[in-house]
């Protein structure tokens, strides 16, 4: 089974809109879990990650999560985007299960069209 | 801090050279990764060092694949006898402490293509 399912491969979206980037990740185990942002030509860039604690993350540029326990699932939301968002987004898990490494989704292309 | 470093950003190579790319990491991060990107996925973690020490190997990294980190500054990974499917983006990551966990800040990549 996938470790980290992005359940998107681009989600296209008007400026100002909100936004959900899925993510579902597949561990019995406790995990760690990240949202990473690639704009062009530049390196990964971490948005936000849960260690433990409150649920509800909230990471740079107005970005949050919400890990869901239940439905092993890491959404990730903005609630008004902007041109510069544009961007592809990757979640990703680390877990006993998989070596304590980060394993990556295949990514969502977040396009924002104005 | 300039952030993480790779050099070259790109390399087009025929099958059966040899490569090398080179990553310079955050100064005075003791961990050190090495991953693969290909087309339409996520980042493959490949190998990590902490300081000049490497600590783990993923299966992906077959015999033609050496990273070395001599001391623990800068690491290198070298790909030998490339063959097509070796076409891919290579990312190295640095971070500090001893967690998976902590923040890793990763680089530009290198872009390799083999023709």
């Amino acid at each position: 089974a996938q470790s980290v399912t992005q359940l998107d491969s681009q989600v296209p979206v008007f400026e100002e809109a909100p936004v959900e980037l899925r993510c579902n990740y597949s561990s019995s185990v406790s995990v760690y879990l990240f949202w990473y942002v690639q704009y062009p030509n530049q390196g990964l860039q971490l948005l936000l990650k849960y260690l433990s604690g409150s649920t509800l993350v909230k990471g740079i540029n107005g970005f949050e999560a919400e890990f869901n326990k239940s439905q092993t699932s890491f959404h990730l939301r903005k609630p008004s985007v902007h041109i510069s968002d544009t961007a592809e987004y990757f979640c990703a898990v680390i877990s006993r299960e998989y070596g304590n490494k980060l394993v990556f989704g295949a990514g969502t292309i977040l396009r924002v069209k104005s | 801090d300039t952030g993480v470093s790779q050099d070259p950003r790109h390399k087009i190579t025929k099958r059966g050279q040899n490569v090398t790319f080179r990553c310079d990491p955050i100064s005075e991060h003791n961990r050190l990764y090495w991953y693969r990107q290909t087309l339409g996925q996520g980042p493959e973690f490949l190998t990590y060092f902490q300081n000049e020490a490497q600590l783990e190997k993923s299966r992906l990294l077959s015999d033609r694949f050496s990273a070395e980190r001599p001391k623990g500054s800068f690491s290198t990974l070298e790909i030998q006898r490339t063959e097509q499917g070796d076409s891919a983006m290579y990312l190295c990551a640095s971070s500090s402490g001893d967690a998976h966990y902590n923040e890793q800040f990763f680089g530009p990549g290198t872009r390799l293509t083999v023709l």
